[in-house]
């Protein structure tokens, strides 16, 4: 099976800190995304990256920037948390040419920004 | 742009039918997906249908397409309270999925 792990489920961080999520998937998946998750707004595409040191923003990256060192990594970066930014983050993986472009979800970290 | 749309909130008596419903704007969609987020989980993928597809049945989960109006809908026969979740629909585009807002799906005993 598939796993897609993050690297905290909770997270309590200061207005302005610097702030790491982590995701890591295990089935050598070329494609990574990161979603925010707020209540009657779906999911929404903060980055994506097909392969390794390569990004491409999606429909909400400010105030994010991502990171892909690694081909089962895929960090995301809040450079100065603010408030706004208090939500459900989640890591998803795919594979390029895979059947149905079926992306697997992590367990999601709920970050609140006080 | 792309969008999906859902309703937020659908309460059903167990043992009813749940009927979930989704239009989106994309003609150019390959799969179509339903996924499924139980409380403090990540999604799942519950089903999908082909674009050339006008229906999939999957035990108790039916997906009915309709591509001319751009409608997808998700029917769960015998509802029960291990079903209560949020479903997402969702459509491919480049590579990526659209998501709808989810719709709270509340199954009472």
């Amino acid at each position: 099976d598939v796993k897609v792990t993050q690297s905290s489920r909770y997270l309590v961080k200061r207005t302005g800190e610097k702030v790491f999520l982590e995701c890591v998937q295990d089935m050598d998946h070329e494609n990574m995304f990161w979603y925010r998750q707020d209540p009657g707004l779906g999911l929404r595409l903060i980055y994506f990256s097909y392969d390794v040191k390569m990004k491409e923003k999606g429909d909400i990256p400010e105030g994010y920037s991502v990171s892909r060192e690694k081909k089962e990594r895929f960090s995301l970066i809040l450079e100065s948390a603010s408030t706004n930014q208090t939500s459900m983050y989640l890591c998803a993986s795919s594979l390029i040419g895979g059947m149905r472009d079926e992306q697997y979800f992590g367990p999601g970290t709920r970050l609140t920004v006080t | 742009g792309e969008d999906v749309e859902q309703s937020l909130f659908l309460s059903v008596r167990e043992g009813d039918s749940s009927v979930i419903n989704c239009t989106y704007t994309d003609s150019s969609s390959t799969y179509l997906y339903w996924y499924k987020q139980e409380p403090g989980a990540g999604l799942q993928l519950l089903t999908y249908i082909f674009s050339n597809m006008d229906m999939k049945q999957d035990q108790r989960l039916t997906v009915l397409l309709n591509k001319k109006d751009k409608h997808l809908s998700l029917r769960i026969a015998d509802t029960q309270t291990g079903d209560s979740a949020i479903y997402f629909c969702a459509e491919t585009h480049t590579g990526k999925l659209i998501f709808g807002q989810g719709t709270t799906l509340q199954v009472k005993p």
